[in-house]
């Protein structure tokens, strides 16, 4: 059974600091994996989808990476601000989009 | 294109009560997901539909849940006999493919 953990569960950082957050699968059999962002009572937007045959992608100011092997990814965050302050998800597919499977998420609070 | 839509998106009931929420996917998405996330967690998937076909359905759906997508458009989720323990949650996501999900607002359901 496919388990996902994010570490750490909370973090608060001042502006402008560099962050990497953490996420680790037991099952690496999977299709994608994907990082989410949560706003308070909101529902998840994406922010990167990386394919099983990928190592990382990048959006702006974010990277992630993947190393299935590991079973572990990365969510790299450059020079945090506080608009970034939002709960991030990630969540891992076996089986080409559905039964998603999501992590407890990691709840960032970037300050002023 | 306006995005996944959901209605109610609060909903505060008795104890017992039958519920009924309706999830509106991006048009021509041909994949539907309904998902529900308590307090502190990320969302779990509940069920999933191709057009109008449901294909997966978790074992949270219990007896007291039906998920329907008549014509392969707009999808409906009833909750019967509700339950302290339903509160939570409730999103809907829509995808043209099995990659990214595109999440609506949610319902937030409170049983009392």
């Amino acid at each position: 059974k496919q388990e996902v953990t994010q570490i750490p569960a909370a973090l608060s950082v001042p502006e402008g600091e560099n962050l990497v957050l953490n996420c680790s699968f037991t099952d690496s059999a999977i299709y994608n994996l994907q990082w989410f962002r949560q706003d308070p009572g909101k529902g998840l937007t994406s922010l990167l989808l990386i394919q099983s045959s990928q190592r990382e992608q990048t959006s702006g100011r974010l990277n992630a990476s993947l190393d299935k092997s590991s079973g572990r990814s990365t969510l790299y965050i450059a020079a945090s601000q506080p608009g970034d302050s939002a709960t991030y998800l990630c969540a891992v597919d076996h089986t080409g989009g559905f039964k998603t499977i999501f992590g407890a998420g990691t709840r960032l609070f970037v300050k002023a | 294109d306006t995005g996944v839509s959901q209605n109610p998106r609060h909903k505060i009931t008795k104890r017992g009560q039958n519920v009924t929420f309706r999830c509106d996917p991006i048009s021509e998405h041909n994949r539907l997901y309904w998902y529900r996330q308590t307090l502190g967690q990320g969302p779990e998937f509940l069920t999933y539909f191709q057009n109008e076909a449901q294909l997966e359905k978790s074992r949270l759906l219990s007896d007291r849940f039906s998920a329907e997508r008549p014509k392969g458009s707009f999808s409906t989720l009833e909750i019967q006999r509700t339950e302290q323990g339903d509160s939570a949650m409730y999103l809907c996501a829509s995808s043209p493919s099995p990659e990214t999900q595109y999440f609506g607002p949610g319902t937030r359901l409170l049983v009392l």
